[in-house]
C-alpha cells in the first residue's frame, strides 16, 4: 500500500524559533498533499492543501505567513511553523493525494510539536 | 451546522457486543465517504470505504444512505483492539477537492 511518512515524529521548540517538518511519499508520486493539525480530544483540522509546483490554498483563519507550506517536488511537502508559540503545540498531520482524481489520502504518522 | 456530525460517545461495550455509529453530513455536493480508524496519538488510517449498496469487511458493515444524507457503521463481535475513535470522512468537490472529518466516535471495548 501506499507509504507517507513524516520528519521528525517528535520535536520540542523554544519560544520564537522556527520548526521545518517533512512530508514524504515513499512508493508513489502525490500531485496533493494536505497538511492538518489536531489539538487533544478534537477533531482533525485541515490546515492547507498543496499542489505540487503551485502555491498553497489556506483555509480560513490559518495564517499563510506564520505556516510556509513548500511542495517542490511529486514527493516531498514541507510545513514550516514560523516564530513558534505554545499555542502552536498540536498533533501535525499530511496526507497525500496520489492523482487528481483519486479521492483516497494517505497519511503520515503526524510530528508531534511542543513549543515551551 | 458542523459539515460533519457524529456523536463523540464515547460507547462502552463488552467484548462480543455489536455496536453502530451513525454520521451525517450537510453537503449534498459530497462525492465519497470514508471511515477512518485513529489510535489514540496516532494517524487515522483507512477502515473502509462507503457506498450506497453497502460495504462490508468481515466483522465491519458500513452504509450510505444519500436521500438522508448519513453514514453507518456497524461493528460486530467486538474485540479489544476495536478501542478507538472513529472518523467520519467526506470528500466534498465543489470546485475544489475537500475533505471533511467528522470529530470522532470513541469507542472501548471491554473484557
Amino acid at each position: 500500500g501506499a507509504v507517507v511518512s513524516q520528519h521528525p515524529s517528535r520535536v520540542i521548540c523554544k519560544s520564537g524559533t522556527s520548526v521545518k517538518i517533512e512530508c514524504r511519499s515513499l512508493d508513489f508520486q502525490a500531485t496533493t498533499m494536505f497538511w492538518y493539525r489536531q489539538f487533544p480530544k478534537q477533531s482533525l483540522m485541515l490546515m492547507a492543501t498543496s499542489n505540487e509546483g503551485s502555491k498553497a490554498t489556506y483555509e480560513q483563519g490559518v495564517e499563510k505567513d506564520k505556516f510556509l507550506i513548500n511542495h517542490a517536488s511529486l514527493t516531498l511537502s514541507t510545513l514550516t511553523v514560523t516564530s513558534a508559540h505554545p499555542e502552536d503545540s498540536s498533533f501535525y498531520i499530511c496526507s497525500a493525494r496520489e492523482g487528481r482524481s483519486s479521492s483516497e489520502q494517505y497519511f503520515g504518522p503526524g510530528t508531534r510539536l511542543t513549543v515551551t | 451546522r458542523k459539515e460533519v456530525e457524529q456523536d463523540p460517545g464515547p460507547f462502552n461495550v463488552p467484548e462480543g457486543a455489536t455496536v453502530a455509529f451513525n454520521c451525517t453530513y450537510s453537503n449534498s455536493a459530497s462525492q465519497s465517504f470514508f471511515w477512518y480508524r485513529q489510535d489514540c496519538r496516532k494517524e487515522p488510517k483507512l477502515l473502509m470505504s462507503v457506498y450506497s449498496s453497502g460495504n462490508e469487511d468481515g466483522r465491519f458493515t458500513a452504509q450510505l444512505n444519500r436521500a438522508s444524507q448519513y453514514i453507518s457503521l456497524l461493528i460486530r463481535d467486538s474485540k479489544l483492539s476495536d478501542s478507538a475513535t472513529y472518523l467520519c470522512v467526506v470528500n466534498l468537490n465543489t470546485g475544489g477537492f475537500k475533505t471533511i472529518f467528522g470529530a470522532g466516535t470513541r469507542l472501548f471495548v471491554k473484557a
